[in-house]
């Protein structure tokens, strides 16, 4: 998994509560990635982030935020979680010039 | 809207045969790539085809692009029952390389021992 980790790997909570992903990489890469992935969808891109502090919105951000304070680590918010953000999330760095993915395991989120 | 469109969404071959994947894009693009995911698994990139590029070759795996047409092909050759997988092609865009990936919905290839 290219030193990505996701944590936590499973999670469980109710509608209205705030929920945290983390997503840490071991190797200084530069563009950081979270995607969720639903049964027809695929992968829907989230948020992602260029550096340090620096983040922009993907094709699915509402709802969700992201902080990126050091360069191993970017966190997604779910300021109150809702059954429709009920998925898989993935988090993903690129490498390289031509922008190769890798990708973290997964958590996979459910919301009651 | 998603960037990449996979055809078949399924694909059920028998070990020995040929799969054939396609995918349909929108917009230019600097390359495509495709990926595979095991279930429940994340995903694991197989091969990346830059947008001068029409054909490449890895291992079993060959993959195409004509930009004309804005489609890719992969073709995974004498396949295993190991390639049961979901794969998916990946358009990567932008002014700067690793801006971003837009993914497909995925084809979902079984194939039977």
């Amino acid at each position: 998994d290219a030193g990505i980790t996701q944590s936590p790997r499973h999670k469980v909570t109710e509608t209205g509560t705030p929920v945290t992903l983390r997503c840490h990489q071991t190797e200084n890469h530069r563009y950081m990635y979270w995607y969720r992935q639903d049964p027809g969808h695929g992968l829907r891109l989230i948020h992602y982030s260029y550096g340090v502090k620096d983040t922009d919105k993907g094709e699915v951000s509402d709802g969700y935020s992201v902080s990126r304070s050091k360069t191993e680590d970017f966190l997604l918010t779910l300021e109150s979680a809702t059954s429709s953000q009920t998925s898989v999330y993935f988090c993903a760095i690129s490498v390289g010039l031509a922008g190769v993915g890798f990708f973290g395991p997964g958590t996979r989120l459910t919301v009651l | 809207s998603q960037q990449g469109e996979e055809d078949p969404q399924a694909l059920s071959i028998q070990e020995g045969e040929n799969a054939t994947m396609n995918c349909s894009y929108k917009t230019s693009i600097n390359n495509l790539q495709w990926y595979r995911q095991n279930s429940g698994r994340g995903l694991v990139h197989l091969i990346l085809i830059r947008s001068n590029e029409r054909e490449k070759h890895s291992g079993r795996l060959r993959v195409t692009l004509d930009t004309s047409k804005k489609s890719s092909s992969l073709l995974i050759t004498a396949s295993r029952a190991a390639d049961t997988a979901s794969y998916f092609c990946a358009t990567e865009e932008g002014e700067t390389s690793g801006s971003r990936l837009t993914f497909g919905e995925g084809t979902q290839l079984t194939v039977n021992p």
